[in-house]
């Protein structure tokens, strides 16, 4: 099946700083979701993309739908310490009934904040 | 709204018991998921649901059982566990599963260790 190449697979960033991550496939997506998931906790869906070249802003949290569809970025500004998590980007691919789908996970990239 | 719940949180099994994962979600949705999670590995899909009396296999099915008799209850079963089977057990569910729309909302997972 198709996968998802997420980098870095982890960061060590200060208080304040902004953060770049991006999740590449070799196969392209019409979706790309982004999900947080806190430890101890399930993921959380951030930002859902539907149209290559998009931008879309959650907060201080924007990800872009890249113009081949085979990735997509995350980026978030002025980092604090409730950012700590791991980031999942995800996209929907088809099943062999009828035309549902289920989404196919990156392997995450661990953020964590110091201050 | 209590979104997707799961129970228990934790457990802890010997090789050969048998226990059941319960996943009620109060959304009104069609799709529900199963999936676990172990380290680099991501989230793969188990089991699926696409409505009330069905289910079908995901990537990784050999040595669970699924129904759902309910439209919001989702049951995962291991009718023998075996120490591979130890790991972090996730519930989803998602209004819709068509295509490229699939946002998966998740549970806060149940942590299953096999000794």
């Amino acid at each position: 099946g198709q996968q998802l190449n997420q980098s870095p697979q982890s960061m060590f960033i200060q208080e304040g700083e902004d953060v770049s991550m991006n999740c590449t496939s070799s196969s392209i997506f019409n979706t790309w979701l982004w999900y947080k998931q806190d430890p101890g906790e399930g993921p959380v869906l951030l930002i859902a993309l539907y149209k290559a070249g998009e931008l879309t802003s959650n907060g201080r949290l924007t990800a872009q739908f890249g113009i081949t569809r085979k990735d997509s970025f995350l980026n978030i500004s002025a980092s604090i310490p409730s950012d700590v998590g791991i980031y999942f980007c995800a996209g929907p691919q088809a099943l062999n009934t009828g035309t549902a789908s289920k989404l196919t996970f990156g392997t995450g990239t661990r953020l964590q904040v110091t201050l | 709204n209590a979104g997707v719940t799961q129970t228990p949180k934790f457990r802890v099994l010997k090789t050969g018991q048998s226990m059941t994962l319960l996943c009620a979600q109060d959304m009104n949705h069609e799709y529900m998921y199963w999936y676990r999670q172990d380290p680099g590995m991501g989230l793969r899909l188990i089991h699926y649901s696409v409505g009330e009396g069905t289910t079908a296999k995901g990537e990784v099915p050999d040595g669970y059982n699924v129904s759902r008799l309910k439209k919001q209850n989702f049951l995962l079963g291991l009718e023998s566990a075996a120490p591979s089977q130890t790991s972090v057990y996730f519930c989803a569910s998602s209004y819709i599963a068509s295509g490229d729309y699939n946002e998966q909302f998740f549970g806060p997972g149940t942590r299953l260790t096999v000794l």
